[in-house]
């Protein structure tokens, strides 16, 4: 069975402040790892992982995959308080489930102002 | 930018009875899904379909629960005969091309209330 842990569960934080989440993964068979930020609804995507060592940049969020020691970080520079969110992360299998997402339980951030 | 859009936001319903939950996702999306979060736990794996027919299902998928695209733009996820436990929030999800290279897109889920 596929498993995913997130940690921290949660993290406090001031604006300003930078925030590393971490996820651990063990899966049969890897295809890609997904984050995802979770503001009280819909699951909103940030970055898809497939390779070791290349990082995603989207502003302040920058991610990273490591598929040797199976984890991946999500980094948050200069935090602000729209950051507050669950950042979820997932595992895609490959072969033919591409649908099938395997979910942490979450990392609760709270940004104070 | 497009969204999956899920109808209702809140559903209240007896055990026992029936609901249905409706999802509409974006325009040009060929794949569908169903996930679900209880309060407090993961998000989970319920469904996944295709060309009108289920592509995969979990273990929580039985027999009370079945989906359905009854016309070109509605995606729906049936529960015949409701229990507490299937209290939760429940996302449809889509994505364009089913190539493993392409993220989920949730909608703003339907929360389930059974009581």
């Amino acid at each position: 069975e596929d498993k995913v842990v997130q940690s921290p569960l949660s993290l406090v934080v001031h604006e300003g402040d930078t925030v590393t989440l971490n996820c651990s993964y063990e899966v049969t068979n890897f295809r890609s790892l997904l984050w995802y930020k979770q503001e009280k609804k819909a699951p909103t995507f940030l970055f898809m992982l497939t390779s070791s060592g290349i990082e995603k940049k989207s502003g302040r969020l920058s991610s990273i995959l490591d598929k040797k020691e199976l984890f991946s970080i999500l980094n948050i520079t200069a935090t602000q308080t729209g950051d507050s969110a669950v950042y979820l992360c997932a595992v895609r299998p490959g072969g033919t489930s591409y649908g099938k997402l395997t979910f942490g339980q979450g990392t609760i951030l709270t940004v104070h102002p | 930018e497009p969204e999956v859009t899920q109808t209702p936001s809140h559903q209240v319903t007896q055990m026992g009875q029936e609901v249905i939950l409706r999802c509409v996702p974006i325009s040009n999306h060929l794949y569908f899904y169903w996930y679900r979060q209880i309060l407090g736990q993961k998000v989970e794996f319920l469904v996944s379909f295709y060309n009108n027919e289920i592509s995969e299902k979990s273990e929580i998928f039985d027999d009370q629960f079945s989906v359905e695209r009854p016309d070109g733009s509605n995606f729906t996820l049936k529960i015949r005969s409701t229990k507490l436990e299937d209290s939760a929030m429940y996302f449809c999800a889509s994505s364009p091309v089913r190539d493993g290279q392409s993220p989920l897109h949730f909608g703003n889920g339907t929360r389930l209330t059974v009581t």
